[in-house]
């Protein structure tokens, strides 16, 4: 059964750096498959950040591409998202998940429980 | 910018149909999907490649597709569907962008 967790400070200060992990088990990211971010601010929907490939080649949200990196590290199993210059709008529950490349298209299919970032000096 | 359109909310008694809409100008050329968020959960994939339900999905989910339009129906609805539903795409122009609809809140009662 494939999990992920999400791990990170719950609280940023404005204008400071976003850091979060995703630790996956179950599924060695090293086998395929992509890996993404998606974000939910309070009571809002769902959000797009990113996902990068095993490889590392890696796709952007548009809106969010100049403040984004997502990297991966296959030898711990894991991938990370940082977020830079952020601000109260950035304040979500952060999820991330396994995105399944259909040579057509992509979606994702596990998912991590999510975690409360809130950007507050 | 690419978006996927649904309505804010729906609401159905139960064992009634309730219809959730998406549309979208890729829809045409690109598959939907849907996901099921309960209150202070993760979503769950419900409907994938438009029409396909996931192993563990009651049959009572059901999805479909004409030109830009995709549809999330859920017959016989239940009081334990009561949640938000997302339809989820990828934009055709080539740029990889993955999009979530706004979402419809479903209200079963």
């Amino acid at each position: 059964q494939v999990q992920l967790q999400e791990s990170g400070p719950g609280l940023v200060k404005p204008s400071e750096t976003l850091s979060l992990t995703c630790a996956v088990s179950g599924y060695s990211i090293s086998s395929g498959y992509y890996w993404g971010w998606i974000r939910q601010p309070p009571g809002k929907g769902l959000e797009w950040i990113g996902s990068i490939y095993h490889s590392g080649s890696t796709y952007y949200n548009p809106s969010l591409k100049s403040r984004v990196t997502i990297s991966v590290d296959t030898s711990k199993n894991q991938f990370s998202l940082k977020l830079s210059s952020v601000t109260a709008a950035d304040t979500a529950v952060y999820y991330c998940a396994r995105e399944v490349p259909t040579g057509f298209d992509y979606y994702f299919d596990y998912w991590g429980q999510g975690t409360l970032v809130t950007v507050s000096s | 910018s690419y978006e996927l359109t649904q309505p804010p909310s729906v609401s159905v008694s139960p064992g009634q149909t309730a219809r959730i809409t998406c549309s979208g100008d890729a829809l045409p050329k690109k598959y939907a999907y849907w996901y099921q968020q309960k209150s202070g959960q993760a979503p769950v994939l419900v409907i994938y490649e438009d029409s396909k339900r996931p192993s563990g999905i009651p049959e009572r989910f059901s999805g479909s597709s004409s030109g830009t339009m995709a549809t999330l129906t859920i017959s016989g609805a239940q009081v334990e569907d009561e949640a938000d539903y997302y339809c989820y795409s990828t934009d055709s122009s080539g740029n990889h962008r993955r999009v979530f609809g706004g979402g419809t809140k479903l209200t079963v009662l």
